[in-house]
């Protein structure tokens, strides 16, 4: 989708190492979302932000970190505490209770 | 936690067929959307249906609700190679705007 950019579309994490995925969006949507996706499998969410300064967690949040300073962006960081972070993360964006619109994914990797 | 379950996990068909997949989900919802992902892509929503409603229609898509056996069905008409993907369906039992993802139905078109 044009209007979610991810960013990057591979990246690696060595242990120990805090990673930003990042999200930029050009839809002005005021809702965000971060999703993990394993191999085979569904979504599930990491956080969410309704409006900017404001994040809540969803199913999966230990391990991860997010921030809303801006309405456009909604940057994730996979901490350290995250003992199995290899999977596609996917970032998505809604207006209201419209659908969502997803970006393309990150694929994180441990070396 | 994983609302939706998706029915059949994979299923292969040839060229010109009709593919249906299934989702069941536990709460009550006010609408259930359908998803796709090709390979390595992020999600591209298809159709959204509301809880008042029985059946909706989308070129060749056709989605119908039972809210009494919190069930729904996608059905694909006159396949084609291009409809190789993964399908998800989503529902807001947990809150207008947190989608919960089933784990999706792999679908393989053979010419």
């Amino acid at each position: 989708d044009g209007g979610i950019t991810q960013s990057p579309k591979y990246l690696f994490r060595k242990e120990g190492q805090n990673v930003t995925l990042s999200c930029e969006q050009n839809l002005n949507h005021d809702a965000m979302y971060w999703y993990r996706q394993d191999p085979g499998q569904g979504l599930r969410l990491i956080y969410y932000s309704q409006i900017v300064n404001d994040f809540q967690k969803g199913d999966i949040a230990e391990g991860y970190s997010v921030s809303r300073e801006k309405k456009e962006s909604f940057p994730l960081t996979v901490t350290s505490a995250q003992k199995n972070p290899t999977a596609f993360y996917l970032c998505a964006a809604a207006r209201g209770n419209q659908p969502q619109h997803f970006g393309d994914g990150t694929r994180l990797s441990i070396l | 936690s994983q609302q939706g379950e998706e029915d059949p996990q994979a299923l292969s068909i040839q060229e010109g067929e009709n593919a249906t997949m299934n989702c069941s989900y536990k709460t009550s919802i006010n609408n259930l959307q359908w998803y796709r992902q090709n390979s390595g892509r992020g999600l591209v929503h298809l159709i959204l249906i509301r809880s008042n409603e029985r059946e909706k229609h989308s070129g060749r898509l056709r989605v119908t609700l039972d809210t009494s056996k919190k069930s729904s069905s996608l059905l694909i008409t006159a396949s084609r190679a291009a409809d190789t993907a993964s399908y998800f369906c989503a529902t807001d039992g947990q809150g207008a705007q947190k989608l919960v993802f089933g784990q999706g139905t792999r679908l393989t078109i053979n010419p």
